[in-house]
């Protein structure tokens, strides 16, 4: 079963713009973390936010995480055209487990 | 450091027909993931392994799915026999007790297409 919902399904920008992506989750979580998916590639780990952290920070990238509301959102600033993939959140639970959500497909044109 | 490997990149088979899948984890990584990724969707949990032991493998269809870690390190994911729903990315990954918790890294997946 999966976990997280994404919200936007689908986001198309403009290279420069920020993109936000959201993601809500059911259960009581360990952590939170976003992965990237290029086309015919596999995951890459983004970033990583605890339980008990409610904002974290990795180069071009924020991520909130708000317990109380078992949301997160993910933002990318100032977009690039290599930013074009899809975006998983996924809900760290148990010992090393992670549920993935839905995904969020983003579009960069340049 | 060498990444998460997976073999092969591709496979078609017809339904019915039995397929195979190898994994070789980031040397160290004592945790194995397989996940089926369908297109449109995030990656399902198949079955986790810690060492050659299986910590969860609670949403494998044991009846056609099976999966093996011998010794600890490689592991091979078996399909038979393969239903046309299965088409799917099959997707590997490893995490180390030393990184951060959860934090997987994972392999270019094999894609399935089952006609």
């Amino acid at each position: 079963s999966q976990q997280g919902e994404e919200d936007p399904q689908a986001l198309s920008i403009q290279e420069g713009e920020n993109a936000t992506m959201n993601c809500s989750y059911k259960t009581s979580i360990n952590n939170l973390q976003w992965y990237r998916q290029n086309s015919g590639r596999g995951l890459v780990h983004l970033i990583l936010i605890r339980s008990n952290e409610r904002e974290k920070h990795s180069g071009r990238l924020r991520v909130t995480l708000d317990t109380s509301k078992k949301s997160s959102s993910l933002l990318i600033t100032a977009s690039r055209a290599a930013d074009t993939a899809s975006y998983f959140c996924a809900t760290g639970t148990g010992f090393q487990k992670l549920v993935f959500g839905t995904g969020t497909r983003l579009l960069v044109s340049p | 450091e060498a990444g998460v490997a997976q073999s092969p990149r591709y496979k078609i088979i017809e339904k019915r027909q039995s397929v195979a899948f190898w994994c070789n984890p980031i040397s160290g990584h004592a945790t194995l993931y397989w996940y089926q990724q369908i297109l449109g969707q995030g990656p399902k949990l198949l079955i986790q392994f810690q060492n050659n032991g299986v910590v969860d493998d609670s949403q494998l269809p044991k009846d056609r799915f099976s999966a093996e870690r011998l010794k600890g390190v490689d592991s091979t994911l078996k399909i038979q026999p393969a239903k046309l729903e299965d088409s799917a990315v099959y997707l590997c990954a490893s995490s180390s007790p030393g990184a951060a918790v959860g934090e997987q890294y994972f392999g270019p997946g094999t894609r399935l297409t089952v006609t």
